[in-house]
């Protein structure tokens, strides 16, 4: 398997542009998170989704951040319209469902997003 | 809810020097915990893990034992290396909190040669 893939790796948005990030989990697993990473947050949980169901989005931070999972191998986050505070590296990771000892999660690569 | 705390960095250590990072956590239910590693540039990558008290989980000379009664997950090396050089981050998931994932803040470490 190739691993949680994220596209795009990099993106340069102007302030008020609409972003949408990407992520294909690794085929099987139940649980996918979106994770942002900035020097001053470290890495906060934005969303989840189990069987492609919204969890818990207690993290997203505001309504200009929306992230949908239509089918278990695909999942896009989207900011509208985005800002500069917005620039961060977004990671996106899934997980095989189960009991307790298979929780670990896989990471993608990210996306580092930069608003300007 | 569920939380990680752990040490706060920077840390900065000579080579074949002993690391610990420190990290305690907060869960309604069993949590399985973890170790992460992130090299610059990268995403993270699971460094060890332990899913149930006493257990010990290690790799590549890291270790950290889940300890219940204290609530802790402390990682260990004997002796450090340059290419140790990350953030590291603690981390439990929740199988009885619909698999909820939670991370410490990160902890970064320098070693120099």
């Amino acid at each position: 398997d190739a691993g949680v893939i994220q596209s795009p790796r990099h993106e340069v948005t102007e302030m008020g542009q609409e972003v949408t990030l990407r992520c294909k989990p690794i085929s099987g697993h139940n649980s996918l998170f979106w994770y942002r990473q900035t020097m001053m947050r470290g890495l906060e949980l934005l969303i989840y989704f189990n069987n492609n169901v919204p969890i818990d989005d207690s993290g997203m931070p505001e309504d200009r951040f929306s992230a949908k999972m239509p089918n278990a191998s695909f999942s896009t986050l989207k900011i509208q319209p985005s800002e500069p505070r917005d620039s961060a590296v977004y990671f996106c990771a899934s997980s095989p469902r189960g009991g307790p000892g298979s929780t670990e999660a896989f990471f993608g690569q990210g996306t580092r997003l930069t608003v300007v | 809810g569920d939380s990680v705390t752990q040490m706060e960095g920077p840390v900065t250590l000579s080579e074949e020097a002993f690391l610990t990072i420190n990290c305690t956590y907060t869960a309604t239910g069993y949590p399985s915990l973890f170790w992460y590693v992130q090299y610059p540039g990268e995403g993270l990558q699971l460094l060890l893990k332990a899913t149930k008290a006493d257990d010990k989980g290690s790799n590549k000379g890291f270790e950290a034992t889940y300890r219940k009664e204290t609530t802790s997950f402390h990682l260990e090396k004997g002796s450090v290396q340059v290419s140790d050089s990350a953030v590291y981050f603690c981390a439990l998931s929740d199988p009885y909190n619909n698999n909820d994932m939670r991370f410490g803040a990160g902890t970064r470490l320098t070693v120099k040669p």
